[in-house]
């Protein structure tokens, strides 16, 4: 157990609707980091949040956004679903002593299982 | 731009037998290396990492890698395995920065 939930566990959603996916940090960790897990395949990163401002992206569009809140919980959402975004959703927290660097240990949550039809 | 390679998709090995899991990187600047374990249903679970110092890193469960800079790599061993063992491993990497760089995954698949 890592301390770190996601949810909802599993979603079905159609091509073209939006989704919001939920993480619950460990307490007290001010930085939270969405990958995005494709079948067969390693995590590929999505965007960092440190201290509720987006840190850092990587290539995904524009339509995957995030928010984090003061109670270090987070959310991705991801609007005009394509069938390509099926994957595992991971949500990844970790306490930045002097900033958001990914050397601090990242804990990661179970995952959410995103299906688009 | 960095990148991780790991070169089996898919590891099988006996219960009690040694193994290691290849993985190497590319990067033109210095690199933080990890090794983590996914079991089935589950996230991603640090079992070590390296980020300077001793090139001999141990990790939990009786897991150890080695970095070796001239060869680029970072493989992941343990002495004798356990059915237990049996999962998803991944190798990732970064520059210190925010983002980290997978490795597609090796299966490691112990049998009794």
């Amino acid at each position: 157990e890592t301390g770190v939930t996601q949810s909802p566990t599993h979603l079905i959603k159609t091509r073209g609707q939006q989704v919001t996916l939920r993480c619950s940090s460990q307490s007290g960790h001010n930085t939270v980091s969405w990958y995005q897990q494709a079948l067969g395949q390693g995590p590929q990163f999505i965007f960092q949040y440190y201290r509720e401002e987006e840190n850092g992206r990587g290539n995904f569009p524009p339509r995957f956004s995030g928010l984090q809140f003061p109670n270090y919980s987070s959310e991705l959402n991801v609007n005009a679903l394509e069938l390509d975004d099926s994957a595992l959703y991971l949500c990844a927290s970790s306490f930045g002593t002097s900033g958001p660097y990914t050397t601090d240990t990242q804990y990661f949550g179970p995952g959410t299982r995103l299906t688009v039809l | 731009a960095q990148s991780v390679t790991q070169l089996d998709s898919q590891v099988p090995v006996f219960e009690e037998a040694p193994v290691e899991l290849r993985c190497n990187y590319s990067s033109s600047v210095s690199v933080y290396l990890f090794w983590y374990v996914q079991y089935p249903n589950q996230g991603l679970q640090l079992l070590l990492k390296y980020l300077s110092g001793s090139t001999l890193v141990k990790g939990i469960n009786g897991f150890e890698a080695e970095f070796n800079k001239s060869q680029t790599s970072f493989h992941l061993r343990k002495p004798s395995v356990h059915i237990s063992d049996t999962a998803e491993y991944f190798c990732a990497a970064d520059t210190g920065g925010f983002k980290t760089i997978f490795g597609a995954g090796t299966r490691l698949f112990v049998k009794a």
